[in-house]
């Protein structure tokens, strides 16, 4: 079946370093990726998105200085986030779509807490 | 802007009742995804409903894409179904937004 792993599940950083998330999806093609941020009490916010074979595209607040991007295949993506501080603390989140089907896979995140 | 809002925020239930649950979206959708996620954080796909009424177990999704609406019905809920019910759509532009989400609770 199609899965979208995503490593490390939790990790802890201190303010001003910063921490690399890996995405990988299995089983399928992944034309699109997405990565959010779900902060504490808050839904998730979509950081950027990464198509295959088009730039990167940032949501307004989140730039690739802050969060650098690299998806350099159909089946794999990662993020950084730099210089991390407490309002990057989190549940990030990849999402990948499969463009044959239609289909949103979503990962089981990567939990960032911030010293 | 492309909105997705999803209502009610909270809903409180007795186990055996049935919820239903709203998605309504500012452009037109090329999908909609219902997901569940856990308290711990994980997204489950519950459901994947471009248009028209789809059914699995006991939920069942109604989306009418001309009114930029889709519901998600839950019948006989257990206390197992507590947690948040989140709308997410795809937009033409392959962008990817989710709803604030509708967080339920079901009482024994």
């Amino acid at each position: 079946g199609a899965l979208v792993y995503q490593y490390p599940r939790r990790t802890i950083c201190k303010s001003g370093t910063s921490m690399r998330m890996e995405c990988q999806a299995v089983g399928f093609q992944a034309t699109s990726v997405a990565w959010y941020r779900q902060s504490p009490q808050k839904t998730f916010e979509l950081i950027a998105l990464s198509t295959v074979n088009s730039a990167i595209k940032y949501e307004q607040n989140f730039t690739q200085e802050k969060f650098p991007i690299s998806h350099p295949n159909l089946s794999f993506s990662s993020m950084t986030v730099l210089n991390a501080y407490l309002e990057d603390r989190g549940l990030y989140l990849c999402g990948a779509r499969d463009g044959t089907k239609n289909t949103l896979y979503f990962g089981a995140g990567t939990r960032l807490s911030v010293l | 802007g492309q909105q997705v809002q999803q209502s009610p925020a909270s809903l409180v239930l007795q186990e055996g009742e049935n919820a239903e649950l709203q998605c309504n979206f500012s452009s037109t959708a090329t999908q909609l995804q219902w997901f569940y996620q856990s308290p711990g954080g994980s997204l489950v796909s519950l459901l994947s409903n471009p248009s028209g009424t789809k059914h699995t177990g006991r939920l069942t999704s109604t989306t009418v894409t001309k009114e930029r609406r889709s519901s998600l019905h839950i019948s006989s809920s257990q206390t197992t179904d507590s947690g948040t019910y989140l709308c997410a759509i795809v937009w033409s532009n392959n962008r990817i937004f989710f709803g604030d989400g509708t967080q339920l609770v079901v009482k024994p």
